[in-house]
């Protein structure tokens, strides 16, 4: 596997379900993020994880939780979720720390959730 | 507030023919630019990557252009394919925090035979 990988490609679930997506970075990178791509929306960041430790929450609400066991995976445990929260979820990896200014993200191919 | 708006929303267009795609923002002071395509149902992939300081950067057929005065970005696709077809986004990141990347709503391109 090279890159970044993403399971499942797609999910589908109910509002009482629990599930969790999974990302895996082959890169050797040092950050993962989550993000969520609605239709006609920009990504919108969700999480950051930067060394394993979470630096950034943006604003995410609580039935989407993280889970960065290490520096090569995230998880992305759902439950209770709500139809709107039916999206392409992004997972990305980036080398971050001095003499990376670039910051450049790979990206994963996503998981399709279909919350019903 | 930060930023970064796309035009058009969609474009078809016949292949072989050349095409452009706007960007303009307001995120200020920046550090990059990028370009990134996202063909359906995919994660987005890097196409370039310009600085503030840069004006032209080409990967291939894809030649992507900056003017931080009027703070508008441009891709140029020259002799499209339709491979081309996909969403090209445009993503600034600011001088400040790190993560805060600003992603455009994108442009939707279908090339036709």
């Amino acid at each position: 596997e090279t890159g970044v990988t993403q399971t499942p490609r797609h999910l589908v679930m109910g509002m009482t379900n629990k599930k969790s997506l999974k990302c895996e970075q082959h890169l050797g990178h040092n950050a993962m993020y989550w993000y969520k791509q609605s239709a006609k929306k920009p990504l919108e960041l969700m999480f950051v994880y930067n060394f394993k430790e979470q630096t950034e929450n943006n604003s995410v609400p609580s039935r989407f939780s993280p889970e960065c066991p290490n520096s090569s995976h995230l998880f992305l445990h759902l439950h209770t979720l709500q139809p709107e929260d039916s999206a392409l979820y992004l997972c990305a990896s980036s080398q971050e720390g001095p003499g990376f200014t670039w910051g450049e993200q790979f990206f994963g191919p996503g998981t399709r959730l279909t919350v019903l | 507030k930060n930023q970064v708006e796309q035009s058009p929303q969609s474009l078809i267009i016949l292949e072989g023919k050349n095409c452009t795609l706007q960007c303009n923002y307001t995120v200020s002071p920046f550090s990059n630019l990028r370009w990134y395509k996202q063909d359906t149902g995919r994660g987005p992939v890097s196409l370039t990557i310009m600085t503030f300081s840069e004006n032209t950067k080409s990967n291939g057929r894809y030649t992507a252009t900056l003017d931080a005065d009027t703070k508008q970005s441009s891709l140029h696709i020259t002799a499209s394919q339709l491979s081309d077809s996909a969403s090209y986004i445009c993503v600034v990141t600011p001088t400040s925090g790190t993560y805060k990347y600003i992603f455009g709503t994108g442009t939707r391109l279908k090339v036709l035979a």
